[in-house]
This record gives C-alpha cells, sequence and structure tokens, in this order.
C-alpha cells in the first residue's frame, strides 16, 4: 500500500506571495490533516478534513486554508507570505472513523519564506 | 498554552541500555495517546500508542506507561540501538475519531542518541 505523499518536497517563496501544497493520502482514507512543524514548536495543528469537510481547525490566521477533493486528495494554501511561515509542513492521514487512532504522515514539504 | 509537554529536548544514551522519554499533560480530557519517532527529512512514523483506560502497553522493545493521576507517560525502549536515534515526539488526543475528529497534540520532542 502507498504511504501518504507530499508535493512539492521543497519550495521558497517570496514574502507576499501565495503558495499551494498538496497531499495525496493513503488509499482509503477518508481524513487528512495537516501540521506545521517549526524547531523547538513541536508539529502544529492547522486542520482536519474529513469527506470534503473541515471537522477541526487550528489557531492560525485565515492566511492558511485548506480544501479536500472527493478523492480524499488535500491541499493547503498560504496567502500573504511571511517569514515566519518558512516551516516544514505536514500531512497525515486516517481511516476517520473507528477504534484505530493513528495517523500515518507524508514526508512534509520544506518551505522557505525569503 | 501548550498542553502537551516534553521537557528534556536531547537524551543521550549508551546503547544497549534503556531509554526513557518523557512526556507530560495537562488536558484531562485526552483520552489517548501516541509516541512517533522522526528521522531527518522524514515524516512521523508511528510507534506505540495507549488509552487511558490502560496504564501499560508493550510492543517488542518499546513500553509505553501511563500515570493518569500525575497526567504523565513514558516511552522506554530497552535495549537502545543506534538506529533508535531520533526525535522522538509525544502525542495526545480526545474524543472518539468519528465525532472530534483526527486532531493530534503533540510535546515538542526529545532528541534521543543512542551511542554505539
Amino acid at each position: 500500500k502507498a504511504g501518504v505523499t507530499q508535493t512539492p518536497r521543497y519550495l521558497i517563496k517570496t514574502r507576499g506571495q501565495q503558495v499551494t501544497l498538496s497531499c495525496s493520502p493513503i488509499s482509503g482514507h477518508r481524513s487528512v490533516s495537516w501540521y506545521q512543524q517549526t524547531p523547538g514548536q513541536g508539529l502544529q495543528f492547522l486542520f482536519e478534513y474529513f469527506s470534503e469537510t473541515q471537522r477541526n481547525k487550528g489557531n492560525f490566521p485565515g492566511r492558511f486554508s485548506g480544501r479536500q477533493f472527493s478523492n480524499s486528495r488535500s491541499e493547503m494554501n498560504v496567502s500573504t507570505l511571511e517569514l515566519g511561515d518558512s516551516a516544514l509542513y505536514l500531512c497525515a492521514s486516517s481511516s476517520g472513523s473507528g477504534s484505530i487512532y493513528e495517523q500515518y504522515f507524508g514526508p512534509g514539504t520544506r518551505l522557505t519564506v525569503t | 498554552d501548550q498542553q502537551v509537554k516534553q521537557n528534556s529536548p536531547s537524551l543521550s544514551v549508551q546503547e544497549g541500555r534503556i531509554s526513557i522519554l518523557n512526556c507530560d499533560y495537562t488536558n484531562s480530557m485526552f483520552d489517548y495517546f501516541l509516541w512517533y519517532k522522526k528521522y531527518p527529512a522524514e515524516g512521523p512514523t508511528f510507534l506505540i500508542s495507549i488509552s487511558s483506560i490502560k496504564d501499560k502497553n508493550e510492543d517488542g522493545r518499546f513500553t509505553v506507561f501511563l500515570n493518569k493521576s500525575a497526567k504523565h507517560l513514558s516511552l522506554h525502549i530497552v535495549p537502545s540501538q543506534p538506529g533508535d536515534s531520533a526525535v522522538y515526539f509525544c502525542a495526545a488526543r480526545k474524543g472518539k475519531e468519528e465525532t472530534s475528529g483526527s486532531r493530534l497534540t503533540f510535546g515538542e520532542g526529545t532528541q534521543l542518541t543512542v551511542n554505539p
């Protein structure tokens, strides 16, 4: 079974620009969550999509948005980039229901804002 | 408000000895806890989990202990191997996934180094 894939793996953008990151979950998984990892901050939850609907949202500004398509693939968008948005963005998939709570992570997209 | 905390940024142990990684939490609504391991340039990999109704779960060299009264959990690795060198994250969730979603709250991570 293929794992979670994220594209692109690396990205360099300039302040003020916008960026779109993509995540393909494990086949059959309906939940996709996004996390931001910065040094010393651990993983901060951005939002979760389940069956094309946002089910959970973290404490990030409205510049961060996402969506999920009918095939469960998800995209995350950050508008008006700031230097502080430089981070590793991780996507995780899970079945979305049941007693198995493990999330499976992709390799991440390393975003650098200059 | 850091609801899950890993107070030790780093830990160094000798190969063959026990590694003990600690995690504290503040939210008593958390009912499921997980440990993830992360190598550089890779996403976190699930290691082991424990439900709040249990106090111990074991899987091979990995054992997780949960002390609910102290709001504390720990991961024991015995024996430690050089390949275990990685960042270890503690994570917690509350509620059933189908009602509360899949959100995990993570600690800051502990860098474990196992010396040959």
